[in-house]
């Protein structure tokens, strides 16, 4: 089976630096991606890692090691406008589609 | 822009009613994936295709949800009938290549309420 793994919720500060890790078991690896979703809206796409090492994408980084089955994504310089849902996605091998994980709910507080 | 778009947004119906669930893909992509989001369950996948053919609809319900693509720019989610256990967000998504070798774009969903 696949299994993906996330915290449920988090809280951080505006301004501050937050890491929401994922944890992946699954048959076979081709990739995995985050998508941002804020509450009543659909999910988009944030990054894709298929390497091992940091992604950078502005104020969002996401960091992938395949032997450890981890990831996390990293957002620097908290918004308001951060406080969303996220979620890490697994691409695995054949043709099937991604496997998501329950995502995690950011809160960024003032 | 491109994008994908659904209707309806919202829909309300009653134990026992038919529901249908469009979906407009992105001209030029040739997979669309139908996932069902819930507080508890998060996002699960209930079917997708690939150049309008149905790959795997093992996600889905079969005595109630039926899924078709009658033209590349239509996809259509049925539930018949519908129960209360339906109620959720249902979310289309398209992509271009292989599919699982594609960034999906989501469409904003609809939100299902079965009473």
């Amino acid at each position: 089976g696949q299994n993906i793994d996330q915290p449920t919720e988090m809280t951080a500060t505006e301004g501050a630096i937050v890491q929401i890790n994922c944890t992946y078991q699954t048959s076979g690896f081709n990739g995995l991606f985050w998508y941002q979703q804020h509450a009543g809206e659909a999910p988009t796409f944030l990054s894709y890692n298929v390497l091992d090492g940091l992604e950078e994408k502005g104020r969002f980084s996401s960091f992938l090691s395949r032997s450890k089955g981890y990831s996390y994504l990293l957002l620097k310089e908290l918004q308001m406008k951060d406080s969303a849902s996220y979620l890490c996605a697994v691409r695995v091998p054949g043709n099937t589609p991604l496997v998501f994980g329950k995502g995690t709910r950011l809160s960024v507080i003032a | 822009d491109a994008r994908v778009t659904q209707t309806p947004r919202d829909k309300v119906t009653e134990m026992g009613q038919e529901v249908t669930m469009r979906c407009q893909p992105i001209l030029g992509h040739n997979t669309v994936f139908w996932y069902r989001q819930t507080m508890m369950q998060g996002l699960e996948l209930l079917a997708y295709f690939r150049n309008r053919a149905p790959l795997d609809d093992s996600g889905m319900p079969k005595d109630r949800f039926s899924a078709e693509m009658p033209d590349a720019t239509l996809a259509t989610l049925k539930i018949q009938p519908s129960e209360p256990r339906d109620s959720a967000v249902y979310f289309c998504a398209s992509g271009l290549g292989q599919a699982g070798a594609e960034t999906q774009y989501f469409g904003p969903g609809t939100r299902l309420l079965v009473l």
